[in-house]
Protein backbone atom coordinates (compact mmCIF):
# COMPACT_ATOMS: atom_id res chain seq x y z
CA UNK A 1 0.00 0.00 0.00
CA UNK A 2 1.70 3.19 -1.06
CA UNK A 3 1.42 6.13 1.23
CA UNK A 4 3.16 8.50 -0.68
CA UNK A 5 2.25 9.09 -4.26
CA UNK A 6 3.81 10.70 -7.22
CA UNK A 7 1.36 9.86 -10.22
CA UNK A 8 3.79 11.50 -12.67
CA UNK A 9 6.54 9.43 -13.36
CA UNK A 10 7.80 12.36 -15.53
CA UNK A 11 7.53 15.83 -16.28
CA UNK A 12 9.18 18.35 -18.85
CA UNK A 13 9.21 22.08 -18.51
CA UNK A 14 10.52 24.69 -21.00
CA UNK A 15 13.48 26.82 -19.47
CA UNK A 16 12.29 29.94 -17.71
CA UNK A 17 8.92 28.32 -17.08
CA UNK A 18 7.03 27.09 -14.00
CA UNK A 19 7.90 23.49 -13.18
CA UNK A 20 4.92 21.65 -10.77
CA UNK A 21 5.40 18.07 -9.11
CA UNK A 22 2.44 16.52 -7.44
CA UNK A 23 2.50 14.10 -4.37
CA UNK A 24 -0.45 12.79 -2.69
CA UNK A 25 -0.13 11.08 0.58
CA UNK A 26 -2.83 8.89 2.32
CA UNK A 27 -1.90 8.66 6.17
CA UNK A 28 -3.44 11.46 7.80
CA UNK A 29 -0.70 10.73 10.44
CA UNK A 30 2.15 12.82 8.59
CA UNK A 31 2.79 16.00 9.96
CA UNK A 32 6.25 16.82 8.05
CA UNK A 33 6.70 16.49 4.26
CA UNK A 34 9.88 16.66 2.42
CA UNK A 35 11.37 17.03 -1.13
CA UNK A 36 14.17 15.68 -1.83
CA UNK A 37 16.46 15.95 -5.82
CA UNK A 38 18.35 13.14 -7.38
CA UNK A 39 20.90 13.84 -9.99
CA UNK A 40 22.42 10.47 -11.76
CA UNK A 41 25.10 8.23 -9.62
CA UNK A 42 24.08 10.35 -6.90
CA UNK A 43 22.12 9.93 -3.55
CA UNK A 44 19.27 12.26 -2.98
CA UNK A 45 19.92 15.76 -1.37
CA UNK A 46 17.26 17.59 0.49
CA UNK A 47 15.51 20.53 -0.97
CA UNK A 48 12.80 21.71 1.09
CA UNK A 49 9.90 20.91 3.79
CA UNK A 50 7.20 21.90 5.49
CA UNK A 51 5.34 21.16 8.36
CA UNK A 52 1.83 20.27 8.84
CA UNK A 53 1.36 23.47 10.51
CA UNK A 54 2.06 25.53 7.61
CA UNK A 55 0.53 25.72 4.02
CA UNK A 56 3.34 27.00 2.05
CA UNK A 57 7.16 27.19 2.42
CA UNK A 58 9.23 29.26 0.09
CA UNK A 59 13.13 29.14 -0.35
CA UNK A 60 14.63 30.97 -3.44
CA UNK A 61 12.76 29.55 -6.45
CA UNK A 62 11.57 26.56 -4.59
CA UNK A 63 8.31 26.64 -3.04
CA UNK A 64 6.02 24.02 -1.46
CA UNK A 65 2.15 23.95 -0.67
CA UNK A 66 0.47 21.63 1.44
CA UNK A 67 -2.77 21.17 1.23
CA UNK A 68 -4.17 18.98 4.27
CA UNK A 69 -7.66 18.31 3.39
CA UNK A 70 -6.87 17.13 -0.21
CA UNK A 71 -3.86 14.97 1.41
CA UNK A 72 -1.70 16.54 -1.05
CA UNK A 73 1.01 19.06 -1.51
CA UNK A 74 3.10 20.20 -4.75
CA UNK A 75 6.67 21.33 -5.55
CA UNK A 76 6.67 24.65 -7.31
CA UNK A 77 10.02 25.54 -8.97
CA UNK A 78 9.77 28.85 -10.54
CA UNK A 79 12.14 30.04 -12.87
CA UNK A 80 12.82 26.72 -14.23
CA UNK A 81 16.73 25.65 -15.60
CA UNK A 82 18.31 23.10 -16.83
CA UNK A 83 20.45 22.20 -14.31
CA UNK A 84 16.86 21.57 -12.48
CA UNK A 85 17.02 18.55 -14.33
CA UNK A 86 16.88 15.71 -12.12
CA UNK A 87 14.58 13.04 -10.09
CA UNK A 88 12.28 14.67 -7.94
CA UNK A 89 11.23 12.21 -4.59
CA UNK A 90 8.45 13.25 -1.98
CA UNK A 91 8.63 11.96 1.60
CA UNK A 92 6.24 12.50 4.54
CA UNK A 93 7.21 11.74 8.25
CA UNK A 94 5.31 11.76 11.61
CA UNK A 95 5.73 11.41 15.23
CA UNK A 96 5.24 8.29 16.37
CA UNK A 97 4.38 5.97 19.78
CA UNK A 98 8.36 6.55 20.13
CA UNK A 99 10.80 8.95 19.04
CA UNK A 100 12.57 6.43 17.33
CA UNK A 101 9.96 6.28 15.22
CA UNK A 102 9.44 9.71 14.16
CA UNK A 103 12.52 9.79 12.52
CA UNK A 104 11.16 7.58 9.32
CA UNK A 105 10.86 8.49 5.69
CA UNK A 106 8.24 7.08 3.58
CA UNK A 107 8.75 8.18 0.31
CA UNK A 108 7.39 8.43 -3.13
CA UNK A 109 8.18 6.47 -6.54
CA UNK A 110 9.39 10.01 -7.76
CA UNK A 111 9.22 12.40 -10.68
CA UNK A 112 11.63 12.93 -13.63
CA UNK A 113 11.90 16.14 -14.32
CA UNK A 114 13.49 17.29 -17.67
CA UNK A 115 13.77 21.40 -18.25
CA UNK A 116 14.58 22.13 -21.76
CA UNK A 117 16.85 24.59 -22.85
CA UNK B 1 31.94 17.71 6.96
CA UNK B 2 32.48 15.05 4.00
CA UNK B 3 29.02 14.00 4.45
CA UNK B 4 27.70 10.50 4.13
CA UNK B 5 30.12 8.07 2.36
CA UNK B 6 29.39 4.63 1.36
CA UNK B 7 31.67 2.13 -0.06
CA UNK B 8 31.99 0.56 -2.48
CA UNK B 9 30.49 2.96 -5.48
CA UNK B 10 30.06 -0.12 -7.55
CA UNK B 11 29.84 -3.83 -6.41
CA UNK B 12 29.91 -6.56 -9.05
CA UNK B 13 29.32 -10.02 -7.52
CA UNK B 14 28.49 -13.81 -8.55
CA UNK B 15 25.41 -15.28 -7.29
CA UNK B 16 26.08 -17.28 -3.80
CA UNK B 17 28.92 -14.71 -3.06
CA UNK B 18 28.76 -12.76 0.15
CA UNK B 19 28.42 -8.99 0.08
CA UNK B 20 29.13 -6.04 2.29
CA UNK B 21 28.23 -2.65 2.02
CA UNK B 22 29.64 0.07 4.10
CA UNK B 23 28.24 3.20 5.68
CA UNK B 24 29.99 6.37 7.53
CA UNK B 25 27.27 8.90 8.83
CA UNK B 26 27.93 12.33 9.50
CA UNK B 27 30.10 12.47 12.54
CA UNK B 28 27.50 13.42 15.40
CA UNK B 29 24.20 12.65 13.69
CA UNK B 30 22.51 9.49 16.22
CA UNK B 31 20.62 7.89 13.46
CA UNK B 32 21.51 5.77 10.66
CA UNK B 33 19.20 4.75 7.59
CA UNK B 34 19.31 1.84 4.90
CA UNK B 35 17.53 2.11 1.95
CA UNK B 36 17.26 -0.21 -1.27
CA UNK B 37 16.03 1.68 -4.83
CA UNK B 38 15.19 -0.54 -7.36
CA UNK B 39 12.80 0.30 -10.38
CA UNK B 40 9.85 -2.09 -9.35
CA UNK B 41 9.43 -0.57 -5.70
CA UNK B 42 11.38 2.78 -5.62
CA UNK B 43 12.65 3.64 -2.28
CA UNK B 44 12.34 1.35 0.24
CA UNK B 45 13.77 1.28 4.04
CA UNK B 46 15.42 -1.79 5.13
CA UNK B 47 16.57 -1.12 8.40
CA UNK B 48 17.56 1.28 10.62
CA UNK B 49 19.45 2.34 13.71
CA UNK B 50 19.37 4.75 16.38
CA UNK B 51 22.60 5.17 18.73
CA UNK B 52 23.49 2.29 17.37
CA UNK B 53 21.01 0.24 18.03
CA UNK B 54 18.70 -1.51 15.35
CA UNK B 55 15.01 0.13 16.16
CA UNK B 56 13.24 -0.81 13.22
CA UNK B 57 14.60 -4.06 10.65
CA UNK B 58 11.09 -4.91 8.92
CA UNK B 59 12.15 -3.33 5.83
CA UNK B 60 14.96 -6.50 5.55
CA UNK B 61 14.00 -8.63 2.75
CA UNK B 62 14.90 -12.10 3.90
CA UNK B 63 17.22 -13.51 6.66
CA UNK B 64 19.81 -13.50 3.82
CA UNK B 65 20.33 -9.81 4.89
CA UNK B 66 22.05 -8.45 7.76
CA UNK B 67 23.43 -5.06 9.27
CA UNK B 68 25.53 -3.92 12.37
CA UNK B 69 26.42 -0.54 13.74
CA UNK B 70 29.13 -1.31 15.73
CA UNK B 71 30.13 2.26 16.74
CA UNK B 72 28.73 5.59 15.96
CA UNK B 73 31.01 6.21 12.88
CA UNK B 74 30.45 2.92 11.35
CA UNK B 75 27.79 0.57 9.64
CA UNK B 76 27.63 -2.29 7.48
CA UNK B 77 24.82 -4.32 5.31
CA UNK B 78 25.61 -7.78 4.45
CA UNK B 79 24.06 -9.96 2.17
CA UNK B 80 24.70 -13.86 2.10
CA UNK B 81 24.33 -15.56 -0.07
CA UNK B 82 23.89 -13.07 -2.67
CA UNK B 83 21.06 -13.27 -5.55
CA UNK B 84 20.33 -11.74 -8.57
CA UNK B 85 16.91 -9.88 -7.25
CA UNK B 86 19.72 -8.29 -4.72
CA UNK B 87 20.62 -6.44 -7.85
CA UNK B 88 19.89 -2.58 -6.66
CA UNK B 89 21.43 0.49 -5.65
CA UNK B 90 21.85 0.37 -1.62
CA UNK B 91 21.92 3.80 0.02
CA UNK B 92 23.00 4.73 3.49
CA UNK B 93 21.39 8.44 5.05
CA UNK B 94 22.10 9.66 8.50
CA UNK B 95 20.28 11.99 10.76
CA UNK B 96 20.91 14.02 14.20
CA UNK B 97 19.26 13.49 17.11
CA UNK B 98 16.14 16.50 18.32
CA UNK B 99 12.89 16.80 18.91
CA UNK B 100 12.39 19.48 16.64
CA UNK B 101 10.43 18.06 13.11
CA UNK B 102 13.76 19.46 10.68
CA UNK B 103 15.54 16.60 12.24
CA UNK B 104 13.73 14.66 10.23
CA UNK B 105 15.64 15.20 7.63
CA UNK B 106 17.57 12.69 6.41
CA UNK B 107 21.26 13.20 4.49
CA UNK B 108 22.15 10.82 1.89
CA UNK B 109 25.55 9.07 0.34
CA UNK B 110 26.15 8.34 -2.96
CA UNK B 111 24.92 4.69 -2.71
CA UNK B 112 26.54 1.53 -3.66
CA UNK B 113 25.18 0.20 -6.55
CA UNK B 114 25.00 -3.83 -6.77
CA UNK B 115 25.04 -6.19 -9.36
CA UNK B 116 24.36 -9.98 -8.61
CA UNK B 117 25.48 -12.03 -12.12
Amino acid sequence: DQQVKQNSPSLSVQEGRISILNCDYTNSMFDYFLWYKKYPAEGPTFLISISSIKDKNEDGRFTVFLNKSAKHLSLHIVPSQPGDSAVYFCAASWAGISSGSARQLTFGSGTQLTVLP
Amino acid sequence: DAGVIQSPRHEVTEMGQEVTLRCKPISGHDYLFWYRQTMMRGLELLIYFNNNVPIDDSGMPEDRFSAKMPNASFSTLKIQPSEPRDSAVYFCASSPLGSSQSKNIQYFGAGTRLSVL
